[in-house]
């Protein structure tokens, strides 16, 4: 089946420093990733749609100068959070979307639990 | 705005208890529907999913049906086991290629 991994899965870092979290799909070219966070004990909230060689569409109440997105190819997309905060830390999950298919599935990265201290 | 709700839990079983997570949604269209589980520590799974009204999608003795009269899918699984605790959670699309619109979750645990 199709695998999509997350680097890091877990990070931690200081207030005011930026963290870079990669979503890769390892056997399948993915022309869309949407990234989500997940707050403790709730559900999937969408941030973000990436669509590889444009600019991401970003929610209705994310900043897209803090939670930056890149989809430089057809397997990578990165999220990079922007001088982060305490307030930042979250989990966030990637998904992917295969190239070519008229199939609504889309297969979940792990997840990177990001700790702001 | 498209919506997913479902029951909150915990759902706490006894291992081969019946089991009904019920979730209902909100949609313009036909959305396709699916149930997807988050076992501790793990990524979202596919666990099960139906494209059209009155499809049935079945896996691991989990099934839901999806009913447009009702805008339901709920989830059954005749028997769980204490493997199946997880959290459960229904999320639709309304069309392919667009971003999956999550329930809050549901966790069940099941005890031996």
């Amino acid at each position: 089946g199709a695998v999509v991994s997350q680097h890091p899965s877990r990070v931690i870092c200081k207030s005011g420093t930026s963290v870079k979290i990669e979503c890769r799909s390892l056997d399948f070219q993915a022309t869309t990733m949407f990234w989500y966070r997940q707050f403790p004990k709730q559900s999937l909230m969408l941030m973000a749609t990436s669509n590889e060689g444009s600019k991401a569409t970003y929610e209705q109440g994310v900043e897209k100068d803090k939670f930056l997105i890149n989809h430089a190819s057809l397997t990578l997309s990165t999220l990079t959070v922007t001088s982060a905060h305490p307030e930042d830390s979250s989990f966030y999950i990637c998904s992917a979307r295969e190239v070519g298919t008229g199939s609504s599935e889309q297969y979940f990265g792990p997840g990177t639990r990001l700790t702001v201290t | 705005g498209n919506s997913v709700t479902q029951m909150e839990g915990p759902v706490t079983l006894s291992e081969e208890a019946f089991l009904t997570i019920n979730c209902t949604y909100t949609a313009t269209g036909y959305p396709s529907l699916f149930w997807y589980v988050q076992y501790p520590g793990e990524g979202l799974q596919l666990l099960l999913k139906a494209t059209k009204a009155d499809d049935k999608g079945s896996n691991k003795g989990f099934e839901a049906t999806y009913r447009k009269e009702t805008t339901s899918f709920h989830l059954e699984k005749g028997s769980v086991q204490v493997s199946d605790s997880a959290v459960y959670f229904c999320a639709l699309t309304s069309q392919a290629g667009t971003a999956l619109i999550f329930g809050k979750g549901t966790t069940l645990s099941v005890s031996s």
